[in-house]
């Protein structure tokens, strides 16, 4: 079965502190993606990856960063976490092998930044 | 820019049938995905229309226009368990982007 997994739930952290968001895939994607979810408004896109060491930012980068160096970790960044990156933040994966390919979602990790 | 818009929440009784629109204004469009995603809970993948029509999948059909923009996800026979957020995405050629979703709460 496929699997996308992310290495915390719940992550409670301090104004500040470098923050390391850890997610995997089995099943050989090569498209990764970092997205947050808070409410009324949505999934909104942080950073993508379509292969190995590429990444492209997606709609609100600023204040994060991430990591492609193998295929099967992405791994998302804050370098000094503030409170209004508390948020609920999923990763998704998804092959390349065509169109109609959807996203896998891992269980999503609650950050609270106090 | 990007703009996916869809409502914010629905209401609809136990059997009966709804319907769920989305309006979509992108750079790039590969296909639009309709999601579903229970409290708590990561999305799953419910359907997906690249071209204009219906796409029919049990209880759930989605449709799309590319023309308008267009596109809908028809619920028949609810069930208390359809209560969920829907989320409509649509890929452009390498990334994914989300409408805010809407919350269908379905009442006996």
């Amino acid at each position: 079965d496929v699997k996308v997994t992310q290495s915390s739930r719940y992550l409670v952290k301090r104004t500040g502190e470098k923050v390391f968001l850890e997610c995997v895939q089995d099943m050989d994607h090569e498209n990764m993606f970092w997205y947050r979810q808070d409410p009324g408004l949505g999934l909104r896109l942080i950073y993508f990856s379509y292969d190995v060491k590429m990444k492209e930012k997606g709609d609100i980068p600023e204040g994060y960063s991430v990591s492609r160096e193998k295929k099967e970790r992405f791994s998302l960044i804050l370098e000094s976490a503030s409170t209004n990156q508390t948020s609920m933040y999923l990763c998704a994966s998804r092959s390349t092998g065509g169109a109609n390919e959807k996203l896998f979602f891992g269980s999503g990790t609650q950050l609270s930044v106090l | 820019g990007q703009n996916i818009d869809q409502p914010t929440e629905m209401t609809a009784t136990e059997g009966a049938i709804v319907q769920i629109n989305c309006t979509y204004q992108t750079s790039g469009f590969n296909g639009l995905f309709w999601y579903q995603q229970h409290a708590g809970e990561a999305p799953t993948f419910l359907s997906y229309n690249v071209l204009d029509g219906l796409e029919e999948k049990g209880r759930f059909s989605s449709f799309l226009s590319r023309s308008k923009g267009y596109s809908y996800l028809l619920l028949k026979e609810l069930q208390m368990k359809d209560s969920a957020s829907y989320l409509c995405a649509v890929r452009a050629p390498n990334d994914m982007r989300f409408g805010a979703g809407t919350r269908l709460t379905v009442k006996p």
